[in-house]
């Protein structure tokens, strides 16, 4: 059993489209989380969500949007997408205040 | 501003002998403080945690050290194994879920 995955785990697309990256946890976790890992490998918090509701917004551009709805899930839209989005994107879950359990991770690649 | 430092990028044991893997962070307000491991194509995985009214957590063969002080943690492997060759990363948070990562230590375990 999967305890936090994360859809597509590779994902290739030209500039400008916009895509989704789905999210889902099994752990009964009340948190959940965006984390980008850019080209020098440095993991960097997105967003946080706890209950649906937006509680960690780090200075992302507006064309990343989180929906979150239910506390099992956690998606991530992407619109206009640009070459410096290129990333691996991991999913998180945990309960407040405690370890993070971390999906796969989604490879976005924008060509 | 990095807040979570961990300036080896890279080590290098003897199966059987101790890995140490140190992390510096300047944020005094964090109280709170977890190592990661992550294999390739993986998620991070937790591996152990202090909080910061302890200096040492021990888990198996996982031991982390924590100096308030010197702003400074360490996590001990002993003995190393195969399987322990990842990279490492160094966490921490202040209560707020936000972790703060490390850039990581690929480690790599001869046999």
């Amino acid at each position: 059993d999967t305890a936090v995955s994360q859809t597509p785990k590779y994902l290739v697309t030209q500039m400008g489209n916009d895509k989704s990256i789905k999210c889902e946890q099994n752990l009964g976790h009340d948190t959940m989380y965006w984390y980008k890992q850019d080209s020098k490998k440095f993991l960097k918090i997105m967003f946080s969500y706890n209950n649906k509701e937006l509680i960690i917004n780090e200075t992302v551009p507006n064309r990343f949007s989180p929906k979150s709805p239910d506390k099992a899930h956690l998606n991530l839209h992407i619109n206009s997408l640009e070459l410096g989005d290129s990333a691996v994107y991991f999913c998180a879950s945990s309960l407040r205040q405690t370890e993070a359990f971390f999906g796969q991770g989604t490879r976005l690649t924008v060509v | 501003d990095q807040q979570v430092k961990q300036n080896s990028p890279s080590l290098s044991v003897q199966e059987g002998r101790i890995s140490i893997l140190n992390c510096d962070y300047t944020n005094s307000m964090f109280d709170y403080f977890l190592w990661y491991k992550k294999y390739p194509a993986e998620g991070p995985t937790f591996l152990i945690s202090i909080s910061s009214i302890k200096d040492k957590n021990e888990d198996g063969r996982f031991t982390v050290f924590l100096n308030k002080s010197a702003k400074h943690l360490s996590l001990h492997i002993v003995p190393s194994q195969p399987g322990d060759s990842a990279v490492y990363f160094c966490a921490a948070n202040f209560g707020n879920e936000k972790l703060t990562f490390g850039t990581g230590t690929r480690l790599t375990i001869i046999p």
